[in-house]
C-alpha cells in the first residue's frame, strides 16, 4: 500500500524566498506529525495535527514556519523569509492515532536555502 | 521528555547477532521505549516498542531490563541493509505519539 508522501523530494530556494512543503499521509491516519533534520543529527520534533487541528505546535522555530492541515488528510508546512539555517531535511509522518505505537515516516523533502 | 544514552556508533559482521544498548534511568513508570532506525536518504523506520516486558517481532527482539532503566535491541543475525543510526526513544504515554530523538548509534556491519 501507499506510504507517507512528501513533495518535493529537493527544493532550492533563495535566502528570503517563500516555500511550501507537502506531505500525503496514509489514508485513515488521524494523526500527522512534521519533523526537521539536519546533517549529523536526530530528527527534531516541528508539530503534531490530530485531525484538522495542530494538537502541539511547541517545535516550530519561530514565527516564519507554519503548518496547515485544512481537511485532516494533506499538510503543508510553510516557510516565510527563508534563511539559510532553515536547511535541512522536513520529514512528515503519520500514525493511525493518538497513542498508536508506531509513527510511518515520509523520505523527506530536502530544502536548502542559498 | 526523559532522556536517553546510546553509544555514538557500533560495528557487527554480517550474520552475527547485534546487542544495542540504551540506558535511560530517569525514565518514569508510563513511558514507552521505542526503537526507530533511519538507513542513508530515507526517513526513519519504526522497529519496536515495549513497557515492562521483552518483546520480540520480526525485525528484532527488545530485552527490558528488570528496573527499566536500561534496554538492548537485539538483532538476531545482522545483514548488510540493517546499516543504520539505531534510536532509543522514550515516549510517555500521555503525551500521544510525539517521539524526541537523540543522536542515536550508528551501526556499521562489516561483510
Amino acid at each position: 500500500g501507499a506510504g507517507v508522501s512528501q513533495t518535493p523530494s529537493n527544493k532550492v530556494t533563495e535566502k528570503g524566498k517563500y516555500v511550501e512543503l507537502r506531505c500525503d499521509p496514509i489514508s485513515g491516519h488521524t494523526a500527522l506529525y512534521w519533523y526537521r533534520q539536519s546533517l549529523g543529527q536526530g530528527p527534531e520534533f516541528l508539530i503534531y495535527f490530530q485531525g484538522t487541528g495542530a494538537a502541539d505546535d511547541s517545535g516550530l522555530p519561530n514565527d516564519r514556519f507554519f503548518a496547515v492541515r485544512p481537511e485532516g488528510s494533506v499538510s503543508t508546512l510553510k516557510i516565510q523569509r527563508t534563511e539559510r539555517g532553515d536547511s535541512a531535511v522536513y520529514l512528515c509522518a503519520s500514525s493511525l492515532g493518538f497513542r498508536a505505537g508506531e509513527l510511518f515516516f515520509g523520505e523527506g523533502s530536502r530544502l536548502t536555502v542559498l | 521528555d526523559a532522556k536517553t544514552t546510546q553509544p555514538n556508533s557500533m560495528e557487527s559482521n554480517e550474520e552475527e547477532p547485534v546487542h544495542l544498548p540504551c540506558n535511560h534511568s530517569t525514565i518514569s513508570g508510563t513511558d514507552y521505549i521505542h526503537w526507530y532506525r533511519q538507513l542513508p536518504s530515507q526517513g526513519p523506520e519504526y522497529v519496536i516498542h515495549g513497557l515492562t516486558s521483552n518483546v520480540n517481532n520480526r525485525m528484532a527482539s527488545l530485552a527490558i531490563a528488570e528496573d527499566r532503566k536500561s534496554s538492548t535491541l537485539i538483532l538476531h543475525r545482522a545483514t548488510l541493509r540493517d546499516a543504520a543510526v539505531y534510536y532509543c526513544i522514550l515516549r510517555e504515554e500521555t503525551s500521544g505519539s510525539r517521539l524526541t530523538f537523540g543522536e542515536g548509534t550508528q551501526l556499521t556491519v562489516n561483510p
